[in-house]
């Protein structure tokens, strides 16, 4: 079964610090992953993802993801931290071979930046 | 950004009670799902659609049921609401082809059972 990991409950910056959102995962094939994230009270947005080639991937707002599969790993991540870049980030993989665009989530992170 | 609606946002209702939040897209994405989110759990797939009049369970569909008559429209039913189904419910759509798995959220629906 597809799962994915996402070890850490919080991830503390600083502004204008690098950051990481570490996302492990666990598929049977190819892989087809995701990136969201909540902002307080609002639904999830789309950020980036990988289907296959490049395995950096970018996104919005400056992100940007790196796949690993070797590690099976797909990690968050941006050069450089803004205070509004906090907020709760959720990793997906999508189910098999489905088509349907079904997502398996994570149990998100939330990326705290500090002034 | 994708036009996508949930009502109501927020419910407070009470045990035994049924209960239907409802869905309205305006990009005529084929796919509509339903999922909750606990803390702990992350989002949690409830059910989802795949075309009008075409539905199925996801990781946690029972207490709950869908109905899709529309392109744009998925409801959700608490046929009998418990505690356990106190959630914040988001719905979400999406498209097909190389833009599968790139979903558009709703607010959520914020749901409390007494």
């Amino acid at each position: 079964a597809q799962s994915v990991a996402q070890p850490e409950d919080q991830v503390n910056v600083a502004e204008g610090n690098p950051l990481t959102v570490k996302c492990t995962y666990s598929v049977s094939g190819n892989p087809y992953l995701f990136w969201y994230v909540q902002y307080p009270n609002r639904g999830l947005q789309f950020l980036l993802k990988y289907i296959t080639g490049d395995n950096l991937v970018k996104g919005s707002y400056g992100f940007e993801a790196e796949f690993n599969k070797s590690q099976t790993s797909f990690h968050l991540k941006k050069p450089s931290a803004l205070v509004s870049d906090s907020a709760l980030y959720f990793c997906a993989v999508r189910e098999g071979s489905s088509n349907t665009g079904k997502l398996i989530f994570g149990q998100g992170t939330t990326l705290q930046v500090k002034p | 950004d994708a036009g996508i609606t949930q009502s109501p946002r927020h419910k407070v209702t009470e045990t035994g009670t049924p209960v239907t939040l409802r869905c309205h897209q305006t990009e005529n994405h084929r796919y509509m799902y339903w999922y909750r989110q606990d803390p702990g759990h992350g989002l949690r797939l409830i059910h989802y659609s795949y075309g009008v009049k075409d539905t199925d369970k996801g990781e946690v569909s029972d207490g709950y049921s869908v109905s899709r008559s529309k392109t744009e429209d998925f409801l959700l039913t608490l046929e009998s609401a418990t505690s356990s189904q106190t959630s914040v419910y988001f719905c979400a759509s999406g498209g097909t082809g190389v833009n599968t798995g790139e979903l558009f959220f709703g607010e959520g629906s914020r749901l409390t059972v007494l």
